[in-house]
């Protein structure tokens, strides 16, 4: 069965510091989002993506954040100057038009 | 904003009991849908619901959506230690984005 695939599993990252979060969504789906996860905490909706552009994104996604398809397969997050707070676990995750969502295992981000 | 609450919080069961997890939602949904979190692992799609008072059933799984498309419930039957994980019931209004709930965490004594 196909997946979403995820890079790195972990990142350790200075605070400060930028970080690349990369995704391989499933090869025909046109929908891709990013989610995130403090750790013990509810899946937080960042943004979606579709047609090259963002579709949406919620509050938490402000000027620190931004998102690219580079290519043809892969879907990233880039986080510039990472606080503290930044510290959780993020999903990406695509789907086919209002279909189920399907998520990768997921990288674990943790802010020095 | 639109915001989904779940209850209740944790659940602990003997394994053999039944469980039920609720999830209510501000706002009117177009569809709602279920995931399971187990500990370390990411959300694996369950079901989806589309329309007023639908009920599914997977094996000793039953959905349900409300009349209204503001609630849901999943019930789990003579529970078993590979239930164990966090229930996430997810909904989405007219946009393509999931207001994932706070989850219920689902603990099973053997």
């Amino acid at each position: 069965e196909p997946e979403v695939t995820q890079t790195p599993s972990h990142q350790v990252t200075q605070m400060g510091q930028e970080v690349i979060l990369r995704c391989v969504p499933i090869s025909n789906h046109l929908y891709f989002y990013w989610y995130r996860q403090i750790l013990g905490q509810k899946v937080e909706f960042l943004v979606s993506f579709y047609n090259n552009e963002i579709s949406e994104k919620s509050e938490i996604f402000d000027d620190q954040f931004s998102v690219e398809r580079p290519d043809g397969s892969n879907f990233t997050l880039k986080i510039r100057s990472t606080k503290l707070e930044d510290s959780a676990m993020y999903f990406c995750a695509s789907s086919d038009p209002l279909g189920p969502q399907h998520f990768g295992d997921g990288t674990r981000l943790s802010i020095l | 904003g639109q915001q989904v609450m779940q209850i209740p919080q944790y659940q602990h069961v003997q394994e053999g009991e039944d469980f039920t997890t609720y999830c209510n939602s501000s706002t009117t949904l177009s569809n709602i849908q279920w995931y399971k979190q187990r500990p370390g692992g990411h959300p694996v799609f369950l079901i989806q619901l589309v329309k007023s008072g639908e009920v599914k059933k997977q094996k000793r799984l039953t959905f349900q959506f409300g009349e209204a498309k503001k609630n849901s419930s999943l019930h789990i039957t003579a529970t078993q230690t590979t239930d164990v994980g966090t229930y996430f019931c997810a909904g989405r209004d007219s946009s393509y984005k999931l207001i994932f709930g706070s989850g219920t965490r689902l603990l099973v004594r053997p």
